[in-house]
């Protein structure tokens, strides 16, 4: 079974810090991904990686960073962190060419106060 | 440019009632197209691929590409498939995945 985890379920910051969302996957799987999901707007694709030191914008990359030093974890980077960034943060994965299947983690909510 | 429209933000059904959650996208190409769920308390995971054409815990979805649309459909609606419902889109040979806005069905007993 593919297993994706997400260092926290819960996490509230202040305005203004500095946040590190971390993700793991355990399946040798090339491609990670980042999304935030909000009412209303389903899920949005923030960054993702097809390779350890590769990245890619998503659609909404304005305020993140992304960090992929190794190919099982891939790091969502809130330089400075604003109440509009307040939202459920997921992290997926998926095999190389030929896999089409994204696994989901259990998600991170995020409170920015 | 990629897009998955769901017109639906909630739906609500009686138990044993048809089923049918709209999904319709634009693409110029040719699309895969997915079905994605997510019950209470539970992650994101995949249901079902129209590529497969597989029936999956009773539902269906058949591409249209004349109407551009991918609605997911069963006969007969149980009170455990309450949950988010989200149409997602992969254009050809593309890494990612654009998602609809989703709809959260509710059964009733």
């Amino acid at each position: 079974d593919v297993k994706v985890t997400q260092s926290s379920r819960y996490l509230v910051k202040r305005t203004g810090e500095k946040v590190f969302l971390e993700c793991v996957q355990d399946m040798d799987h090339e491609n990670m991904f980042w999304y935030r999901q909000d009412p209303g707007l389903g899920l949005r694709l923030i960054y993702f990686s097809y390779d350890v030191k590769m990245k890619e914008k998503g659609d909404i990359p304005e305020g993140y960073s992304v960090s992929r030093e190794k190919k099982e974890r891939f790091s969502l980077i809130l330089e400075s962190a604003s109440t509009n960034q307040t939202s459920m943060y997921l992290c997926a994965s998926r095999g190389g060419q030929g896999f089409y299947e994204q696994y989901f983690g259990p998600g991170t909510r995020l409170t920015v106060t | 440019a990629q897009r998955v429209t769901q017109p639906e933000k909630l739906l609500s059904v009686f138990k044993g009632a048809p089923v049918e959650l709209k999904c319709n996208y634009s693409y110029s190409g040719s699309p895969e197209l997915f079905w994605y769920v997510q019950y209470s308390r539970q992650r994101l995971q995949l249901l079902l691929r129209h590529i497969s054409r597989e029936s999956i815990k009773g539902f269906t979805a058949d591409l249209n590409k004349g109407e551009t649309s991918f609605h997911l459909k069963k006969p007969f609606a149980q009170e455990e498939d309450s949950a988010m419902y989200y149409c997602a889109l992969s254009g050809q040979g593309a890494q990612k995945l654009v998602f609809g806005q989703g709809t959260r069905l509710t059964i009733n007993p």
